[in-house]
């Protein structure tokens, strides 16, 4: 089966301009949850979505970011305009869990896109 | 175990030797425990998982213990091979919570052949 499919893999680009990270989710899951790591902070959840609707984006760090799930199989986490310190791998993550009276279920990663702001 | 510090805890083993990571947990509440192992390059992989009301549960080579009482987990990993190197995560969900797994900072695994 395929995992959680993210793209780019690598993405450099200059200061100020737009960045957008795509992610399919595992057929099936309806939770999607979109990271950044770093050295400094390890792990953050930016944001996630259960049902393609957005639960908490209480991560998200300003304005400049923001995501979308415009359906079931595809999510899109957009900085506009990135600055350097945006840089980091930024991972996509889904599940099938997060409803109430179900068990908890594991997520299941991407492999990440590792973004440099120049 | 975890560490709230720049550099993450190593654990350096011989190929063949048990390995056992730990980690300490901050909530109370939390009452779902997950083991990932990141290597280079790729996201976090599931490893195993327990329940809380369990204090043990096995996998293949993996065992992973939870004590409640001093909010400790641990992963075990038997006759560890290189193939392990990696970095292990630990992560707490509390259900009666927002249902999101806390990630502490992790711990990096090196086997040496």
């Amino acid at each position: 089966d395929a995992g959680v499919i993210q793209s780019p893999r690598h993405e450099v680009t200059e200061m100020g301009q737009e960045v957008t990270l795509r992610c399919k989710p595992i057929s099936g899951h309806n939770s999607l949850f979109w990271y950044r790591q770093t050295m400094m902070r390890g792990l953050e959840l930016l944001i996630y979505f259960n049902n393609n609707v957005p639960i908490d984006d209480s991560g998200m760090p300003e304005d400049r970011f923001s995501a979308k799930m415009p359906n079931a199989s595809f999510s899109t986490l957009k900085i506009q305009p990135s600055e350097p310190r945006d840089s980091a791998v930024y991972f996509c993550a889904s599940s099938d869990g997060l409803i109430r009276g179900l068990s908890n279920q594991p997520q299941h990663f991407g492999d990440g896109t590792r973004l440099s702001i120049l | 175990g975890e560490s709230v510090g720049l550099h993450l805890p190593t654990l350096s083993v011989q190929e063949g030797d048990n390995s056992i990571i730990n980690c300490a947990y901050s909530n109370s509440a939390s009452d779902y425990f997950i083991w990932y192992k990141q290597e280079s390059g790729k996201g976090p992989q599931f490893i195993i998982d327990i329940r809380s009301n369990m204090d043990k549960r096995q996998g293949q080579r993996v065992t992973v213990l939870l004590n409640k009482t001093v909010k400790h987990l641990s992963l075990q990993i038997a006759a560890t091979q290189p193939g392990d190197s990696a970095v292990y995560f630990c992560a707490e969900i509390a259900s009666g919570g927002s249902y999101i797994p806390t990630f502490g900072r992790g711990t990096s695994l090196i086997v040496h052949p």
